[in-house]
């Protein structure tokens, strides 16, 4: 089956510093999506992305379908951004039967 | 609109009991799903009904059953609840058709003695 990576693990920075989060898949996708898990334990969609490149706010996501990645970029940091950023694809191409990566746990410190 | 909801919030069960975990949502959304995530890991999808109607196996179906009530619910059950259930279940639906963007339920916090 698909496997999914991110990098790094983990990521400490100074509020105001940027930073970009990888994600690496095996096969090819029709859905990959960013979220976030706030310190709280809830989950936001950040970003719909299968290819191609969108932004929001100070945030931004690149995805490179045809090379199997996607990046996160997270710009002027703030300490509320802090948490665990996801990133999942479809396992099976029909968009729905998703397999999620491990996380990368992003600590801003003030 | 509440968006995704999901009760209980916490449930502690004994080896061998049941239970059932319910979702609702009120976005019209067609999919929806079931997640658990032990600590420190990415989430696993349990199963998923893609309509109404229709119910599939994700990564990790054993030890579970669904059923899709209608186009707003769908509920999670452990017949004979185990330790190794012990988890934190996520729910979340989305939309077919468009942008599968997936919305998530606030959780319920399972421990299994």
């Amino acid at each position: 089956g698909i496997q999914v990576e991110q990098s790094p693990p983990d990521l400490i920075l100074q509020e105001g510093a940027n930073s970009t989060l990888r994600c690496n898949f095996s096969d090819s996708v029709n859905n990959l999506q960013w979220f976030h898990q706030n310190p709280w334990g809830q989950l936001i969609n950040l970003f719909y992305i299968p290819s191609g490149t969108k932004q929001n706010g100070r945030l931004s996501a690149t995805t490179v379908a045809t090379e199997r990645y996607s990046l996160l970029y997270i710009s002027s940091s703030q300490t509320t951004d802090s948490g665990v950023y996801f990133c999942a694809v479809d396992r099976d191409n029909y968009g729905q039967n998703f397999v999620f990566g491990p996380g990368t746990r992003l600590s801003v410190l003030p | 609109n509440a968006g995704v909801t999901q009760t209980p919030k916490f449930q502690v069960l004994k080896t061998g009991q049941s239970m059932t975990l319910q979702c609702a949502q009120d976005m019209n959304h067609n999919s929806m799903y079931w997640y658990r995530q032990d600590p420190g890991m990415g989430l696993r999808l349990i199963y998923y009904s893609a309509s109404e109607g229709t119910t599939d196996k994700g990564e990790v179906p054993n030890g579970y059953n669904v059923s899709r009530l209608n186009k707003r619910e769908f509920s999670l059950r452990l017949e004979s609840a185990a330790p190794s259930q012990t988890s934190v279940y996520f729910c979340a639906s989305s939309r077919v058709g468009g942008p599968d963007t997936q919305y998530f339920g606030p959780g319920t916090r399972l421990t299994v003695l």
